[in-house]
């Protein structure tokens, strides 16, 4: 079945240091990808996401790129804050019919980035 | 102005009572959904409806029983509840029931059974 496989966390980082937690993902069909990011006491909220091969999607400074051939949709960002500290959640869904109804949810992976 | 919204914020209850939780949505969405998030933050889809019709109904104790009087509003009502039952409740909704569209959560709703 459908699956997505994201790095454990917690991730700590300085200010200004570069971010990546990576994302794999087990799918049939053409999934469209999503990062979603939930702040602290907070619900999710969508940060970016690609729908084909190739396609990046880019948000906030956080970029991820679409990779088939390695199933992958790893969250970059160049230089963190610390407002950037949450729960980071990768997500596929997939257009195959029968099952195009919900996201195939990440663990997340919590960020915790100091002064 | 709220686009999902979710009452109560928390909610702090006996084992055995039975709660109600509210979620409104005021974007004109078609779909919504209710998850249970756990304390390591695991998501798990639990219900969604899609103009009022239920369309995903995962394994869930049936205590758990949903209800959607009109497109904008989605109440998840639990009977009996258990101390496995706390857990961070987050509504969502989107304009479709494809899940390539994106999702628009609530705050959320701690629930912390004793």
């Amino acid at each position: 079945g459908n699956s997505v496989t994201q790095m454990e966390g917690p991730v700590t980082l300085s200010e200004e240091a570069f971010l990546t937690i990576n994302c794999t993902y087990t799918a049939t069909g053409y999934p469209s990808l999503f990062w979603y990011v939930q702040y602290p006491g907070e619900g999710l909220q969508l940060l970016l996401k690609a729908t084909k091969a190739d396609d990046k999607g880019s948000n906030k400074g956080f970029e991820a790129t679409y990779r088939k051939e390695t199933t992958s949709f790893h969250l970059e960002k160049g230089s963190v804050q610390v407002s950037d500290s949450a729960v980071y959640f990768c997500a596929l869904s997939d257009f195959n019919a029968g099952n195009n109804r919900k996201l195939i949810w990440g663990l997340g992976t919590s960020l915790a980035v100091n002064p | 102005d709220t686009a999902v919204s979710q009452t109560p914020k928390y909610l702090v209850t006996q084992m055995g009572n039975d709660k109600s939780i509210k979620c409104e949505q005021n974007l004109g969405h078609d779909t919504m959904y209710w998850y249970k998030q756990d304390s390591k933050k695991f998501l798990k889809i639990m219900f969604s409806y899609n103009n009022k019709e239920l369309i995903i109904n995962e394994t869930v104790p049936n205590r758990f029983s949903p209800k959607s009087p009109d497109k904008a509003h989605l109440n998840l009502h639990i009977n009996s509840l258990e101390l496995g039952d706390s857990a961070v409740y987050f509504c969502a909704s989107s304009p479709g029931h494809a899940s390539y569209n994106e999702q628009f959560f609530g705050p959320g709703t701690r629930l912390t059974v004793l």
